[in-house]
């Protein structure tokens, strides 16, 4: 099982202030094909997880360019340039390399100083 | 666009079993796999398993098998997890969610869970 430890646990942020939450992977997420098998979520305060990033880097439908996520291997990063209100939730990271053993990382709570 | 409502919330004594539906609006419903997620209180997010498009196969995240069946019954848009034994561990809310794609080089996909369900909760108590 591919083990996802995420940091910090808890980010209080100022609004308009920049976030970044690290994820490392016990294992590399970067398959053959030259792709990092790494998706981002969000859940916000009451409502289900929503896919903000897949691929490590690539926004979903909809997701404002104030999010970017990087990385490749072992190491990734999600960065909220700046922060708004209504970005305050649990951020999880889960990796779809092994494709029949999915898991998450343990996630990061951002709330607002 | 793809909606999946899931049944309400269920309470259950320890040893019995429960089952949660997913039911879909949308014709992609249909060629969809769906995953099943689950997060106990303040807790974060599980993977238990995803069910193929026709029901037929399968896939149990290793914590979950021999305790979960994941089946859908196509000519209701329906997707079912089963799980029995239940203990107090697993109160949680338990999340569908569905399989959506992105095509990369050469005709192959990238998978990932773009729709979800908004949670059934289930409660394990004596």
């Amino acid at each position: 099982e591919i083990v996802l430890t995420q940091s910090p646990l808890s980010l209080p942020v100022t609004p308009g202030e920049p976030a970044s939450i690290s994820c490392r992977s016990s294992q590399s997420l970067l398959h053959s094909n030259g792709y990092n098998y790494l998706d981002w979520y969000v859940q916000k305060p009451g409502q289900s997880p929503q896919l903000l990033i897949y691929l490590g880097s690539i926004r979903a439908s909809g997701v404002p360019d104030r999010f970017r996520g990087s990385g490749s291997g072992t190491d990734f990063t999600l960065k909220i340039n700046r922060v708004e209100a209504e970005d305050v939730g649990v951020y999880y990271c889960m990796q779809t390399l092994q494709t029949l053993a999915l898991t998450f990382g343990g996630g990061t709570k951002v709330e607002i100083k | 666009q793809v909606q999946l409502v899931q049944s309400g919330a269920e309470v259950k004594k320890p040893g019995a079993s429960v089952k949660v539906s997913c039911k879909a609006s949308g014709n992609s419903f249909t060629i969809s796999y769906i995953h099943w997620v689950r997060q106990a209180p303040g807790q974060g997010l599980e993977w238990m398993g995803v069910v193929n498009p026709s029901g037929a196969s399968a896939t149990y995240a290793q914590n979950f098998q021999g305790r979960v069946t994941m089946t859908r019954d196509m000519s209701k848009n329906t997707v079912y997890m089963d799980l029995s034994g239940l203990r107090s561990d697993d109160t949680a809310v338990y999340y569908c969610a569905r399989r959506g794609r992105t095509e990369l080089a050469d005709r192959k996909y990238y998978y990932y869970m773009d729709v979800w369900g908004l949670g059934t909760t289930v409660t394990v108590s004596s």
